[in-house]
C-alpha cells in the first residue's frame, strides 16, 4: 500500500484566499484524522471521521476551517479565508481499529499564508 | 480531562548514553499507549505501542516503554544513543477501544545526541 497520501506537500498563499488540502487514507481503514503541527501548540487534534462521519470537530480552531470526507477513499480540510496564522503543517492520519491500533501518518502539507 | 504529558521539551544525551523519555498519562478508560517518532520535514511513524501482553514493549531501533498503571506512566528508554536517533518524539494515547476512538499526542520531546 502506498500509505497515506496528502496534497499538496507544500502550498503557499496569500491571506484572505481559499486553502484545501487534501488526504488519501490507507485502504480499508475507517477512522481518519487531521492534526495541526506548530512550534507553540505541538500536534493539535483539529478533527475526526469514523466511516466518513465528523464525530469530534472541537479541535477545529475557528468557522473558517471545514473538513469533509465525501466517501471513503478521500477527505479535504478548508480553510476559508486564510490568515498567516494558519500557517503550519497538517497532517493527515488514518486507522482501521480502535484500541491499540496505531494511526498511519501521511507526510503532511506545510502551509504557508504570507 | 484525557491528557498525555511528556516532561521535557528538549532532551540531550551523548552518543552511547542511556536515553530516557517521559510520558505521563490521564485516562478514565483503558489507555492504549503509542510513542511514534518524527524525523525533519517528515510525517510521524510508531516506534512502539502498549498491547497490555506485556508492560515492557519492544519497539523498532532498540528503543522500548515500559508501562506502569500505578504511575500513570509509559516513559521511553534506549539503552545507548546513536546519532541517528536525534528526532522529536511524541507519546499519544487512544481514548477508547472503539474505531470512533480519538487519538491525542503530547507536545513532544526533542532529542539531540551529542558527539
Amino acid at each position: 500500500d502506498a500509505g497515506v497520501i496528502q496534497s499538496p506537500r507544500h502550498e503557499v498563499t496569500e491571506m484572505g484566499q481559499e486553502v484545501t488540502l487534501r488526504c488519501k487514507p490507507i485502504s480499508g481503514h475507517n477512522s481518519l484524522f487531521w492534526y495541526r503541527q506548530t512550534m507553540m501548540r505541538g500536534l493539535e487534534l483539529l478533527i475526526y471521521f469514523n466511516n466518513n462521519v465528523p464525530i469530534d470537530d472541537s479541535g477545529m480552531p475557528e468557522d473558517r476551517f471545514s473538513a469533509k470526507m465525501p466517501n471513503a477513499s478521500f477527505s479535504t480540510l478548508k480553510i476559508q479565508p486564510s490568515e498567516p496564522r494558519d500557517s503550519a503543517v497538517y497532517f493527515c492520519a488514518s486507522s482501521f481499529r480502535g484500541g491499540n491500533t496505531e494511526a498511519f501518518f501521511g507526510q503532511g502539507t506545510r502551509l504557508t499564508v504570507v | 480531562a484525557q491528557s498525555v504529558t511528556q516532561l521535557g521539551s528538549h532532551v540531550s544525551v551523548s552518543e552511547g548514553a542511556l536515553v530516557l523519555l517521559r510520558c505521563n498519562y490521564s485516562s478514565s478508560v483503558p489507555p492504549y499507549l503509542f510513542w511514534y517518532v518524527q524525523y525533519p520535514n517528515q510525517g510521524l511513524q510508531l516506534l512502539l505501542k502498549y498491547t497490555s501482553a506485556a508492560t515492557l514493549v519492544k519497539g523498532i531501533n532498540g528503543f522500548e516503554a515500559e508501562f506502569k498503571k500505578s504511575e500513570t506512566s509509559f516513559h521511553l528508554t534506549k539503552p545507548s544513543a546513536h546519532m541517528s536517533d536525534a528526532a522529536e518524539y511524541f507519546c499519544a494515547v487512544r481514548l477508547g477501544y472503539s474505531s470512533a476512538s480519538k487519538i491525542i499526542f503530547g507536545s513532544g520531546t526533542r532529542l539531540s545526541i551529542r558527539p
